[in-house]
């Protein structure tokens, strides 16, 4: 089945600067990459997703690209802000399952 | 109005009672699903139904039942409460198996 490994654990960083969080997948039959975030006490939310037939996708300072070859793929957050604080979570889709990494928890202090 | 409501949002019981978590979402998706987010903040499958017929059930124990009376609820069921339950439980939904998920405000369970 799907193993999704997620790296870094903690990234701590200053507003302004970029953050980028990388994943890889072990499923070739995967095809769908969403990202969540969660903000402590909260529910996990969908911040971007990419399907394997495109290499990158963006939405205003947050943006995705996808190796299929190397079967990984990464968030790129750009001038980050206090409230991008909050844990990041990968996950690929093979069939009717998401299989989440292990989250990415990510400060970003003023 | 909450597009994936459970409810209660925290429960807390003693070990050994059974107790039961309800889902409904009002976005007319045909997929249903609960995750386990434990203590390490890991989350992880339960299972999955698709227009009230159960598509995954990972390795969960059978203490653990869920139940879709139709596609717009799904409840879990757990028998015999242990102290390793303790856990936020996360009901989601989507369109379809490949679709963006939709999570509830989950219900945090405390074993005493």
């Amino acid at each position: 089945g799907e193993n999704v490994e997620q790296h870094p654990s903690t990234l701590s960083v200053q507003e302004g600067d970029s953050a980028v969080i990388k994943c890889t997948y072990s499923d070739s039959a995967s095809n769908y990459f969403p990202w969540y975030k969660q903000e402590l006490g909260k529910r996990p939310q969908l911040i971007i997703d990419i399907r394997s037939n495109v290499g990158e996708k963006k939405d205003q300072r947050i943006a995705v690209t996808l190796n299929k070859t190397a079967k990984h793929f990464s968030l790129h957050i750009t001038e980050t802000q206090p409230e991008d604080s909050a844990v990041y979570f990968c996950a690929g889709q093979a069939g009717t399952a998401l299989i989440f990494g292990k989250g990415t928890t990510l400060s970003v202090s003023s | 109005d909450t597009a994936v409501s459970q409810t209660p949002k925290y429960l807390v019981t003693q070990m050994g009672n059974d107790k039961s978590i309800k889902c409904e979402q009002n976005l007319g998706h045909d997929t249903m699903y609960w995750y386990k987010q434990d203590s390490k903040k890991f989350l992880k499958i339960m299972f999955s139904y698709n227009n009230k017929e159960l598509i995954i059930n990972e390795t969960v124990p059978n203490r653990f039942s869920p139940k879709s009376p139709d596609k717009a609820h799904l409840n879990l069921h757990i028998n015999s409460l242990e102290l390793g339950d303790s856990a936020v439980y996360f009901c989601a939904s989507s369109l379809v198996g490949d679709q963006p998920q939709h999570f509830g405000d989950g219900t945090r369970l405390s074993i005493l």
